[in-house]
Parts: C-alpha cells; structure tokens; sequence
C-alpha cells in the first residue's frame, strides 16, 4: 500500500537559518502530495500541495516539489522565522483509492 | 462560517464503555476521515467515506466503526473503549474531483481519555 516517510524530529534551528524537512514516499499510480502544518494548540491546516510530478507548492516562504524520480516532496524554506515552530506533516492522496495518509510529522523548533 | 464541526471536545470514558464521536460538514465535501493523533505516531487513519453510503478502512479500524449517515454526517464508534484508544481525534473532510483530493479540511478534534 501506499507510504509516506518523513524525517523524524525535532528540528531545531536559529531564526532566518535554512530549513529542509525531508518527505519521501510509495504510492502506486500518481498520487498528490501535501504539506500541512499544526501550530501549537491548534488544528491541522494545509501549507501546500503538488498534484503532479515536476509541480512546485509555495505558501508562505514555504516551497516543495513534486520529483517522481526520488519520490519525494521535501520542505524548504529560506529563512525560518520564530512564528514557523510547529509540527509539519507530509500527506498523500492517491488516485486509486480515497485515502488520504500522513507522515509521523516533524516537530520544528525555531530559536530567536 | 462552521466547516467541519465535531463532538465532544473531550471525554473520560471507562474501559469497556460505548461512545460516539459525532462530525459534520457544511461544505458539501463528498469525501470524509478520521484519523487519531498520538505522539510519536503522527495521524492515522481510521476510516474514511469516499461518499455517501460507502465506508472504508484506513490504517487502523480495529475497534472502531463508522457511519455516513448522509452527506453531511460521518459519525465513530467505539463499541467497547480500551486504553489503547486514548488519543485525539481529528475528523476531516476534502471534496474531490477527477479522483485527486483537495485540501483537507479538519475538526477542532477530540481528546478521548481511556481509563
């Protein structure tokens, strides 16, 4: 069945430094990936998505590409800001079925 | 505007009691989960209704049912509560179009206390 692998956390990074959240994942057929994002207290909001291979997602400084040929859909963003501390998850809907299925989540830090 | 609305917010439940988790939308969403939360684990899906009158499992049914009462309504069962099934659970629902998904929209969750 399908997959999805991201890094484990926490992450931990000083304000404006580089940030790469790894997200890899299985699926069969052509599946859409997301990031969505839970910031402390509250519910899980979507951050960005890709539905096709080669489709960039940008929100918020926020960017994440859709590469078919390492199955991934890492998270990047140029300089974090303190406000970014949250939990990031990695979800994936396939075209096969209707599941929608999530990563463990990597929980991010980031120091003033 | 109400989204996706579920209750309780929070319940202490005896092991072996019943309960309901209740959820509805008001977006006419026609695809509807739930997923529980625990640390270290991330979302797990449950089950989940791809439309009215139809229920699959997720990654984790055991102990659990469910019921797409109509559009709107996709309701969770714990027909007999263990301490296993102490999490936060979040309902969700997206619509989707030409078999991809949107964006998935959540409940406030509830926090289910198993003793």
């Amino acid at each position: 069945g399908n997959s999805v692998t991201q890094m484990e956390g926490p992450v931990t990074l000083s304000e404006e430094a580089f940030l790469t959240i790894n997200c890899t994942y299985t699926a069969t057929g052509y599946p859409s990936l997301f990031w969505y994002v839970q910031y402390p207290g509250e519910g899980l909001q979507l951050l960005l998505k890709a539905t096709k291979a080669d489709d960039k997602g940008s929100n918020k400084g926020f960017e994440a590409t859709y590469r078919k040929e390492t199955t991934s859909f890492h998270l990047e963003k140029g300089s974090v800001q303190v406000s970014d501390s949250a939990v990031y998850f990695c979800a994936l809907s396939g075209n096969r079925d209707d599941k929608i299925i999530f990563g463990k989540g990597t929980r991010l830090h980031i120091l003033p | 505007n109400a989204g996706v609305t579920q209750t309780p917010k929070f319940q202490v439940l005896k092991t072996g009691q019943s309960m309901t988790l209740q959820c509805a939308q008001d977006m006419n969403h026609n695809s509807m989960y739930w997923y529980r939360q625990d640390p270290g684990m991330g979302l797990r899906l449950i089950y989940y209704s791809a439309s009215e009158g139809t229920t699959d499992k997720g990654e984790v049914p055991n102990g659990y049912n469910v019921s797409r009462l109509n559009k709107r309504e996709f309701s969770l069962r714990l027909e007999s509560a263990a301490p296993s099934q102490t999490s936060v659970y979040f309902c969700a629902s997206t619509r989707r179009r030409q078999g991809n998904a949107g964006e998935l929209f959540f409940g406030e969750g509830s926090r289910l206390t198993v003793l």
